[in-house]
């Protein structure tokens, strides 16, 4: 049972360019989220997914994109990659029919745009 | 909407003392709290949940305390240890939206 896992784990990007973070669960969690991680601003949603095919905007979710094709995935887009993306992302699934609502976070990947 | 704050952006104590991290949350209509605990370089580890039908429960060494009234949710770290050093988040939750709203961190630091 690995939980939740995130790949990659560090990524360097060009300014335009794009990328995938992928994020997955074992657990068969309903809901699942990303957030970004900045200095001293705690964790902000980016956007979540309460059931395969389905997405949701978050707090943040200017210039990223999601999906969730299967219930275990949950895809994060940069579609064209800004200084201001770079933070530490995690990404964290929750609730199943057996267990409660807390939240269950990945590694984080840590994402530098020049 | 909900807005969750923090009384102490960083606490040191003594290996052996006991540590208390507080957390204010805006919405009284909130019925789940839950603390994380954050190592450098990890993603936030769940470490103990209440419900709002309950004002205090413990776990091992740690006790989190809720008190309805003026909003307002605290963690215990009985005999803290430098393991315990970390960042540490309450994040609060209402209702039927499945979002957490998560607090800035505390950074409690454990002296030997």
């Amino acid at each position: 049972n690995a939980g939740v896992t995130q790949t990659p784990k560090f990524r360097v990007l060009k300014t335009g360019q794009s990328m995938t973070l992928l994020c997955a669960q074992d657990m068969n969690h309903e809901y699942m989220y990303w957030y970004r991680q900045d200095p001293g601003m705690g964790l902000r949603l980016i956007h979540y997914s309460v059931g395969e095919g389905t997405t949701a905007k978050g707090e943040v979710p200017d210039g990223y994109n999601v999906s969730r094709l299967k219930k275990q995935n949950f895809l994060l887009g940069l579609e064209s990659a800004a200084p201001s993306q770079t933070s530490v992302y995690f990404c964290a699934s929750s609730y199943s029919t057996s267990g409660g609502f807390e939240q269950y976070f990945g590694p984080g990947t840590r994402l530098t745009v020049t | 909407g909900e807005s969750v704050g923090l009384h102490l952006p960083t606490l040191s104590v003594q290996e052996g003392d006991n540590s208390i991290i507080n957390c204010a949350y805006s919405n009284s209509a909130s019925d789940y709290f839950i603390w994380y605990k954050q190592e450098s370089g990890k993603g936030p580890q769940f470490i103990i949940d209440i419900r709002s039908n309950m004002d205090k429960r413990q776990g091992q060494r740690v006790t989190v305390l809720l008190n309805k009234t003026v909003k307002h949710l605290s963690l215990q770290i009985a005999a803290t240890q430098p393991g315990d050093s970390a960042v540490y988040f309450c994040a609060v939750l209402r209702g039927s939206n499945y979002k957490l709203t998560f607090g800035k961190g505390t950074l409690l630091t454990v002296n030997p």
